[in-house]
């Protein structure tokens, strides 16, 4: 199946830092999500973006949906130990009609050092 | 409280036996979908149902089967034809035909298979 790139795989970072995370693909997507999954647990909605350009926030969070419709970036702001997780990219394909499919990135692994 | 329930949390099988994962939501939602998520990897899509009565293979169904009865349930069997279950299993929802595209997880089943 196909997956998006998502770069870095994993950031090791000092509470307090900034952190930027993005995916990137060879193929045009008309919405971009951004989730957050803790170790055992499903992931979690963060940021759901539906326009080329669209800059997102919440929080300490934001997202942009790449011009090109084939990128996406995520900024954490001011790190916090709990957002220690996983955090994936979804791309939303449209295969026409009623059919659409998310494409998931391979993650990327966020570890946070108080 | 709305939201989308997998049981059990945790389930071992004897290797050559079927078991069925449960996914309830109450969202009133008309999409359903299974993923299995492997160690270290994104996640990879084994069926979805955009209404009742229909559900459509996704990127790895070989040795998994589902059945959509019911608009809040999506049970998924993991056969014994499946030659690697071990994995983590996760159901999504979204509004679908009803628009939205937003998925949104329940907390995950891990199946070992000894």
């Amino acid at each position: 199946g196909q997956q998006l790139n998502q770069s870095p795989q994993s950031m090791f970072i000092q509470e307090g830092e900034d952190v930027s995370m993005n995916c990137t693909s060879s193929s045009i997507f008309n919405t971009w999500l951004w989730y957050k999954q803790d170790p055992g647990e499903g992931p979690v909605l963060l940021i759901a973006l539906y326009k080329a350009g669209e800059l997102t926030s919440n929080g300490r969070l934001t997202a942009q949906f790449g011009i090109t419709r084939k990128d996406s970036f995520l900024n954490i702001s001011a790190s916090i130990p709990s957002d220690v997780g996983i955090y994936f990219c979804a791309g939303l394909l449209h295969y026409g009609g009623a059919t659409n499919k998310l494409i998931f990135g391979t993650g990327t692994l966020l570890a946070v050092q108080p | 409280d709305g939201g989308i329930t997998q049981s059990p949390k945790y389930l071992f099988r004897k290797e050559g036996q079927n078991v069925t994962l449960s996914c309830e939501q109450n969202l009133n939602h008309d999409a359903m979908y299974w993923y299995r998520q492997d160690p270290g990897q994104g996640l990879r899509l084994i069926y979805y149902s955009q209404i009742v009565n229909d559900f459509q293979k996704g990127d790895i169904a070989e040795g998994y089967s589902v059945s959509r009865e019911k608009k809040e349930s999506f049970p998924l069997t993991v056969t014994s034809a499946q030659k690697n279950p071990t994995a983590f299993y996760l159901c999504a929802s979204s509004m679908g035909l009803a628009g939205g595209n937003e998925q949104f997880f329940g907390p995950g089943t891990r199946l070992t298979v000894l």
